[in-house]
């Protein structure tokens, strides 16, 4: 473990579920990411937060909704999601803004 | 716009070789170029980084080579070990801001 866990590892939804992605770190970092990883693709950044506020959303379609309820924990609600979606979703954390990140494993998402 | 441009796309070298993996950037205000090695499965983990005001970086079989006025900069890897085989990302920031990555570079090192 590298200190940010994300569950699940590995999720199947259809395109009309909700469900909810996790992130959590208790590496005391001030900074945490949502990143979007496909095929041949460079990692694509989602959300930022830092000290719990969102300071970027890098036009993020509405049916990705993140939550960062503390310095600790982040979320990636999910509803309505396309095929398109389906790739591997990345939480990463650093001490501040680019510094080094800290990545969990991911969570492998499947949209049938 | 892809502000990171990294090369090549995949490399396989045989046990014992260097494999040298490059990126090129854009933003001359960028200030932080780290590298990532990411193995089947996992995230990306941080490899080694380096600031503007150095040349050139060794963390034991790991060296960064800087190149400011030819805004490049590449990783080198001695006496690789098929153990090394992983995806490789380039990534570089500016002034503590969101790290921009390049493409990623699948390596194969054969026994």
């Amino acid at each position: 473990e590298t200190g940010v866990t994300q569950t699940p590892r590995h999720l199947v939804m259809g395109m009309t579920n909700k469900k909810s992605l996790k992130c959590e770190q208790h590496l005391g970092h001030n900074a945490m990411y949502w990143y979007k990883q496909s095929a041949k693709k460079p990692l694509e950044l989602m959300f930022v937060y830092n000290f719990k506020e969102q300071t970027e959303n890098n036009s993020v379609p509405s049916r990705f909704s993140p939550e960062c309820p503390n310095s600790s924990h982040l979320f990636l609600h999910l509803h309505t999601l396309q095929p398109e979606d389906s790739a591997l979703y990345l939480c990463a954390s650093s001490q501040q803004k680019g510094d080094g990140y800290t990545f969990g494993s991911g969570t492998r998402l499947t949209v049938v | 716009q892809q502000q990171v441009k990294q090369s090549p796309q995949s490399l396989i070298v045989q046990k014992g070789g260097i494999p040298i993996i490059n990126c090129a950037y854009e933003n001359t205000a960028f200030d932080y170029f780290p590298w990532y090695q990411q193995f089947p499965g996992k995230g990306p983990a941080l490899l080694i980084a380096i600031r503007p005001d150095v040349s050139e970086k060794k963390e034991g079989r790991f060296t960064i080579s800087f190149n400011k006025s030819a805004k490049q900069f590449s990783l080198h890897i001695m006496d690789s070990q098929p153990g090394d085989s992983a995806t490789y990302f380039c990534a570089a920031s500016r002034d503590s801001d969101k790290l921009i990555f390049g493409t990623g570079t699948r390596l194969q090192v054969f026994p």
